[in-house]
């Protein structure tokens, strides 16, 4: 098993345009999320999922767009690059219920810079 | 509005020495309490889960300590050595699988 996988690793973006950030997992996942991690900030939720067809908002969700088609995709696409969407995102999934802890699992993010 | 508070936000500690890293959290909506180890460049990956009706769990020369009723959880490694170099993230995680972290504390362990 792949895990979860993110494309690109790295994007350097000019202010005003757009990208699609790519996440698929090979794990049967039905929870997907997205985060975000500024220096010194930890971890912030923008979007998750909990199945095919269904989406919500995180905590700093505002810029950003999902969708989840299938289970094993769940790509996040940013509008109108601004510098404060300068940041490393993260792809994780998890199956409550499965995993004793609900573990989610990490891909190895998308580096993204905005000027 | 932080639910879950971490500290320190950096340390350093001596090869062999005891590295202590503290969480509390606000909301008692939680069911586990995962800790996530980051090496730069990687995601997150799990290093050692608790859940709140236990107040204490070793793994190897990792430990957890919880506290409910102050709800606090501490990890403790013990004889810290410089592959342990990472940044740590404590989180609270629902039943229903949303996790709230930490900001996050940087160990450095010196050989």
């Amino acid at each position: 098993n792949a895990g979860v996988t993110q494309t690109p690793k790295f994007r350097i973006l000019k202010i005003g345009q757009s990208m699609t950030l790519q996440c698929t997992q090979d794990m049967n996942h039905n929870y997907m999320y997205w985060y975000r991690q500024d220096p010194g900030m930890g971890l912030k939720l923008i979007y998750y999922s909990v199945g095919a067809g269904i989406t919500d908002k995180g905590e700093v969700p505002n810029g950003y767009n999902v969708s989840r088609s299938t289970t094993e995709d769940f790509p996040l696409r940013l509008e109108l690059a601004a510098p404060s969407q300068t940041s490393v995102y993260f792809c994780a999934s998890s199956q409550p219920g499965l995993a004793i802890y609900n573990e989610q699992f990490f891909g190895p993010g998308t580096r993204l810079t905005v000027l | 509005q932080q639910q879950v508070k971490q500290s320190p936000q950096s340390l350093i500690v001596q090869k062999g020495g005891i590295s202590i890293i503290n969480c509390a959290y606000e909301n008692t909506a939680f069911d586990y309490f995962p800790w996530y180890q980051q090496f730069p460049g990687k995601g997150p990956a799990l290093l050692i889960a608790i859940r709140p009706d236990v107040s204490e769990k070793k793994e190897g020369r990792f430990t957890i300590s919880f506290n409910k009723s102050a709800k606090q959880f501490s990890l403790h490694i013990m004889d810290s050595q410089p592959g342990d170099s990472a940044t740590y993230f404590c989180a609270a995680t629902s039943n229903a699988g949303k996790s709230t972290f930490g900001d996050g504390t940087t160990l450095t362990v010196k050989p």
